[in-house]
């Protein structure tokens, strides 16, 4: 069956700090992989999402970045945190065209 | 400018009754639908969807009804358990181009079920 993991679960960073979440899936080959956020109050917003290695497109103009480095992994990074970038941030992934299914999540608050 | 709306936030429903929770969406590009639920602190989970050439579909308590004219979908969940609190959130999906295709989510209801 497939998983997906996200580290770490919480993180406090302080503004100015850098960023470097990262997203794993099991079980699966070639998937589709999405990072989310949700802000407070808020829905569920795409940040990036990636078709294959190498391969991000990037929804939403921000100071995050994201890499696909290997086929299964996912990581979503800054240079700089600012205090906007506090939410919970969420990895996903589907093979099919439709579904996609939802990592635990990472709560990051920036100070 | 928001493509798929839940215009209640919250819902408060009596354990064994019936909750309705309900979604707007104005991309007409929209072909499928899919509804999650999600717990605090927890990533949302999968619980149904529908393609936009059908009208219902059913999943034991869960039933999702597509109202393609309107652009309204609704989930029906019938009964109400207490273990259904969270909060569930309405998702379209159009193709993107690249073989991707994106959801889009509304902003959540929140559910009560009261014992």
């Amino acid at each position: 069956s497939q998983t997906i993991h996200q580290w770490p679960a919480t993180l406090v960073q302080p503004v100015g700090s850098p960023l470097s979440l990262e997203c794993t899936v099991e079980g699966t080959s070639n998937p589709n992989l999405y990072w989310y956020r949700q802000a407070a109050g808020r829905g569920l917003q795409l940040l990036f999402y990636s078709v294959g290695i190498g391969q991000i497109s990037s929804e939403v103009p921000q100071n995050l970045s994201a890499s696909r480095p290997q086929d299964r992994q996912f990581i979503l990074s800054s240079k700089k945190l600012l205090l906007s970038d506090s939410g919970f941030y969420l990895c996903a992934w589907g093979t099919g065209p439709y579904e996609q299914y939802f990592g635990p999540g990472t709560r990051l608050t920036v100070t | 400018d928001q493509q798929v709306k839940q215009n209640s936030p919250s819902l408060s429903v009596q354990e064994g009754r019936i909750s309705i929770l309900n979604c707007d969406y104005t991309n007409s590009m929209f072909d499928y639908f899919l509804w999650y639920k999600k717990y605090p602190a927890e990533g949302p989970t999968f619980l149904i969807s529908i393609s936009s050439i059908k009208d219902k579909n059913e999943d034991g308590r869960f039933t999702v009804f597509l109202n393609k004219s309107a652009k309204h979908l609704s989930l029906h969940i019938v009964p109400s358990q207490p273990g259904d609190s969270a909060v569930y959130f309405c998702a379209a999906s159009a193709y993107s181009g690249a073989g991707s295709y994106q959801l889009t989510f509304g902003k959540g209801t929140k559910l009560s079920v009261i014992p």
